[in-house]
C-alpha cells in the first residue's frame, strides 16, 4: 500500500491565487513526521515546511502553510498568493520513526503551473 | 541548517562504466542517505550511509551495484557500477537536521548512461 499520496498529477493556478496541493498519508506509529519540497526544473529539492505528528498547530513559512488533518490522515500544502517562481514539481514525504532511522518516503508529486 | 555539496552536477557516462558521486556536508552527521529520481518518478531511497559502519541498503538495491562509502562524519560517496541506461536518474544525498524537522539534499547529481 502506499505510504504517501498525491493524487494530483498537475495543477494550475493564476499568479496572486492560492493553491491547495493534496497529500494523504498512511502510517500505524504515532510517531512521525510530514514535510514538503519543491524541486525545481534543475533538479535541487527544496525544503518548504515541517509538520510532526505531535504539533498541535498547523506548521507555516512565509507563502507556506499545512494543513494538517491528524484523523484524515492529510497533510496538504497551501501555497498562498502563487508567484510565476512557484511553478515546479512539489513532494510530499513522510518520516516514521519506529527504528529513528531519519528516512524519507515520498508521494509521487505534483506539477504546478502558474500563469499569469 | 546544513550545506550539502554534491559533485559532479551532471555526467554522461558510457554503459559498462562506474561514476562517484560525492558529498560533503558542512557539519557533523551521523546518517547520510543516498537516493534516485528516475526520469518523471518520485525519489526512492537507496541506501543509509553510516560513519564506521557498512551501509544499509533498501530492498531492490545492492551493494555490488550501488557501493558506498562514509570515511567520516562529513563525507560520503555513492558508487553507480558497470552503469546501464536504466541507471540513467538524479542521484541525491540527503542529510537530517539536528531536530529532525528539516531534511537537506544535495544539488543533485544528473546522469545519463549512452
Amino acid at each position: 500500500a502506499q505510504k504517501i499520496t498525491q493524487t494530483q498529477p498537475g495543477m494550475f493556478v493564476q499568479e496572486k491565487e492560492a493553491v491547495t496541493l493534496d497529500c494523504t498519508y498512511d502510517t500505524s506509529d504515532p510517531s512521525y513526521g510530514l514535510f514538503w519540497y519543491k524541486q525545481p526544473s534543475s533538479g535541487e529539492m527544496i525544503f518548504l515546511i515541517y509538520q510532526g505528528s505531535y504539533d498541535q498547530q498547523n506548521a507555516t513559512e512565509g507563502r507556506y502553510s499545512l494543513n494538517f488533518q491528524k484523523a484524515r490522515k492529510s497533510a496538504n500544502l497551501v501555497i498562498s498568493a502563487s508567484q510565476l517562481g512557484d511553478s515546479a514539481m512539489y513532494f510530499c514525504a513522510m518520516r516514521e520513526d519506529p527504528y529513528n532511522t531519519d528516512k524519507l518516503i515520498f508521494g509521487t508529486g505534483t506539477r504546478l503551473q502558474v500563469f499569469p | 541548517s546544513a550545506v550539502i555539496s554534491q559533485k559532479p552536477s551532471r555526467d554522461i557516462c558510457q554503459r559498462g562504466t562506474s561514476l562517484t558521486i560525492q558529498c560533503q556536508v558542512d557539519s557533523q552527521v551521523t546518517m547520510m542517505f543516498w537516493y534516485r529520481q528516475q526520469p518523471g518518478q518520485s525519489l526512492t531511497l537507496i541506501a543509509t550511509a553510516n560513519q564506521g559502519s557498512e551501509a544499509t541498503y533498501e530492498s531492490g538495491f545492492v551493494i555490488d551495484k550501488f557501493p558506498i562509502s562514509r570515511p567520516n562524519l562529513t563525507f560520503s560517496t555513492l558508487t553507480v557500477s558497470n552503469m546501464s541506461p536504466e541507471d540513467s536518474s538524479i542521484y541525491l544525498c540527503s542529510v537530517v537536521g539536528s531536530q529532525a524537522t528539516e531534511a537537506f539534499f544535495g544539488q543533485g547529481t544528473r546522469l545519463t548512461v549512452v
